[in-house]
């Protein structure tokens, strides 16, 4: 199982960035996908989940509304459009991948940096 | 939403003591429980679902426990590749919330 994260970098407040993972290894189109963010220093915090077709989405409330999941069963990659973004937004954001067909996470990927800052 | 409340927040112990941690979710979650590891400097690894129910290749010195609203993650033995911060979260339907974090060391 790989999961290559790509997109992270540093924008200004109010701007918008989308990050991409590439997967790959397993059944990507039965796989729940998830983002997640840490923060420096700080724990995890899980952000979105995109569930088999796509069309079943869920976000935190910290982000609902500027952050967009969707994915592409074809070639097996998940995408996470970031807008309206603020310093907060600053992590590393992992994309992730189910367990089975639950959310429970199983694999990670490395990590892609976004920073927010003026 | 249902919050995951991780106690405690650190803890220092000796090599080959016996750790406990624990989390306690703001309503009944059934099992729906992981447990993960994450070494200083490392990305987050899965180390027990289902409350319970060790992941493939998992030393057994781990072990999860409980159901409802309160879990522990226990580590028997504790060894110098444990030192790390643990997470719990609850996956049983979105938010899939994380605790806080407890940051392991040894003494």
């Amino acid at each position: 199982v790989q999961l290559v994260e790509s997109g992270g970098g540093l924008v200004q407040p109010g701007g918008s960035l989308t990050l991409s993972c590439a997967a790959s290894g397993f059944s990507f189109r039965n796989s729940a996908m998830s983002w997640v963010r840490q923060a420096p220093g700080k724990g995890l915090e899980w952000i979105s989940l995109s569930i088999g077709n796509g069309y079943t989405t869920y976000y935190a409330d910290s982000v609902k509304g500027r952050f967009l999941i969707s994915r592409d069963n074809t070639n097996s990659a998940v995408y996470l459009e970031m807008g309206g973004l603020r310093v907060e937004d600053s992590a590393v954001y992992y994309c992730t991948k189910g367990l089975g067909y639950g959310y429970a996470i199983e694999y990670w990927g490395q990590g892609t940096q976004v920073t927010v800052s003026s | 939403d249902i919050q995951m409340t991780q106690s405690p927040s650190s803890l220092s112990a000796s090599e080959g003591d016996r750790v406990t941690i624990t989390c306690r979710a703001s309503q009944d979650i059934a099992n729906f429980v992981a447990w993960y590891q994450q070494r200083p400097g490392k990305v987050p690894e899965l180390l027990i679902y289902a409350a319970s129910t060790l992941h493939s290749g998992v030393p057994s010195r781990f072990s999860g426990s409980g159901s409802g609203t309160d879990f522990t993650l226990t580590i028997s033995s504790l060894q110098p590749e444990d030192v790390a911060t643990y997470y719990c979260q609850r996956y049983k339907s979105a938010p899939l919330t994380f605790g806080g974090g407890t940051r392991v060391e040894i003494k």
